[in-house]
């Protein structure tokens, strides 16, 4: 069974460009939810998805949005990027939404924001 | 709202050593308790997962104990090989809100001299 694929891996943008991260979960789940890893804060939740609909946010600014496809597939996107979102963004995928299920990790999408 | 602290922030030893490693939570209502690997610049693998109901689970040369009353796990890996560096985090499941499902602690670096 295939697991948890984010593309692009690698990322570089410039400050005010935009960008969009994609997530493909492992066949079968339903709940997808995507992290903000960087060295002073360590793994920040960003928000989680379950079937098409985002049932928690974390506290971030609205510049930080995502969706998911009817097909369980999410992508996440940021506006007016800023230095500070130079991060490794993580989704997660889970067979159950709310924690309750063990979370299976993609490899991450390194942004590099210049 | 609920914290999580691992202690120590990182950890040496010689290969062959066993070891413990500690989180911590501030709140004991929680649904379960995840423990991941997560090597440099890599995504999270999940290792072990403790139900709130359960006190121990063991994989391999590796078993987790959680006391919930004390708002406490350990990571417990035994005979350890230079392999097991890695940076090792806890996270307690199951809140959701504007936390997430996941809350993570900062991790545990380690690194197994040969």
């Amino acid at each position: 069974k295939a697991g948890v694929t984010q593309t692009p891996r690698y990322l570089i943008k410039t400050r005010g460009q935009q960008v969009t991260l994609s997530c493909s979960p492992i066949s079968g789940h339903r709940s997808v939810s995507w992290y903000q890893q960087t060295p002073g804060q360590g793994l920040q939740f960003l928000f989680e998805y379950f079937s098409e609909t985002q049932r928690n946010k974390g506290n971030f600014p609205g510049r930080f949005s995502g969706r998911q496809f009817s097909n369980s597939r999410s992508e996440m996107n940021v506006s007016t990027l800023e230095l500070g979102d130079s991060a490794l963004y993580l989704c997660a995928s889970s067979l159950a939404a709310g924690g309750e299920e063990t979370q299976y990790f993609g490899p991450g999408t390194r942004l590099l924001v210049l | 709202k609920q914290e999580v602290t691992q202690i120590p922030a990182a950890l040496s030893v010689p290969e062959g050593e066993n070891l413990v490693l500690n989180c911590s939570f501030t709140d004991s209502a929680i649904y379960n308790l995840q423990w991941f690997r997560q090597d440099p610049g890599k995504g999270l693998t999940s290792l072990l997962l403790i139900q709130s109901s359960q006190r121990e689970q063991t994989s391999g040369r590796l078993n987790a104990s959680l006391d919930k009353s004390s708002g406490r796990s350990t990571l417990y890996i035994a005979a350890s090989q230079p392999g097991d560096s890695a940076t090792y985090l806890c996270a307690v499941g199951g809140y959701g809100g504007s936390q997430g499902n996941l809350i993570f602690g900062k991790g545990t670096k380690l690194s197994v001299k040969p």
